[in-house]
């Protein structure tokens, strides 16, 4: 499988400043990649779809304008939380598209998002 | 629409009892895949099992097991002889076979193994 890296792991940020998460997909070319996130003891939630070369697709509730995702290259796609409040505050969670029938999912790590 | 619940919010057991996680899930599509991940108190995901919707034999891999019943809509996970290490948040979840292959997650069963 994918082997997958975020980064960082964890961050610290003041309210209204902006954060870049990135993701990596380190042995694998990866056109599409996906953005969970997931708050204190609840479940993953889909954020985006992210292909290379084109625009992400959000999940209903999602603002765009707020999570700005790129993914410029087969291996780097990145998450920027732009104007961060408190309730940004999360596990984010990327995961990579792949497998040899291009149906299963790599996780990264996850970045603990913790704004004050 | 897809949903997978997960009935058991958490539970708890001794060590070297058997344990039981249910999932229960919905889709419209035919095609679709049944997923296992394990979530340690670090936050990453392991997965643990993937079962296509045309395969409805049973699994076993060293403690685990898993009963795939396509007539109840259910995909439930066994741990044998619990261990203090499988403690963890298990999570259920479901994909569609097209498109990006999006995942849904149900809402995870914490469990805890105390020695």
């Amino acid at each position: 499988g994918a082997v997958v890296s975020q980064h960082p792991s964890w961050v610290i940020c003041k309210s209204g400043t902006s954060v870049k998460i990135e993701c990596r997909s380190l042995d694998f070319q990866a056109t599409t990649m996906f953005w969970y996130r997931q708050f204190p003891k609840q479940s993953l939630m889909l954020m985006a779809t992210s292909n290379e070369g084109s625009k992400a697709t959000y999940e209903q509730g999602v603002e765009k304008d707020k999570f700005l995702i790129n993914h410029a290259s087969l291996t780097l796609s990145t998450l920027t939380v732009t104007s961060a409040h408190p309730e940004d505050s999360s596990f984010y969670i990327c995961s990579v598209l792949g497998g040899i029938s291009y149906n299963e999912q790599f996780f990264g790590p996850g970045t603990r998002l913790t704004v004050l | 629409a897809q949903k997978v619940t997960q009935a058991q919010t958490e539970i708890s057991v001794v060590e070297k009892e058997d344990v039981t996680l249910d999932c229960v899930y919905e889709t419209r599509d035919t095609t679709y895949y049944l997923f296992w991940y394990k979530q340690p108190p670090s936050g990453e995901l392991v997965f643990l099992i993937r079962r296509n919707s045309f395969d409805e034999q049973n699994e076993i891999s060293g403690r685990y097991s898993w009963n795939f019943q396509k007539s109840t809509s259910s995909f439930n996970f066994t741990i044998t002889a619990s261990q203090v290490v499988d403690s963890a948040v298990y999570f259920c979840a479901l994909s569609e076979d097209t498109g990006f292959q999006k995942l849904v997650f149900g809402t995870g069963t914490r469990l805890l193994v105390s020695p």
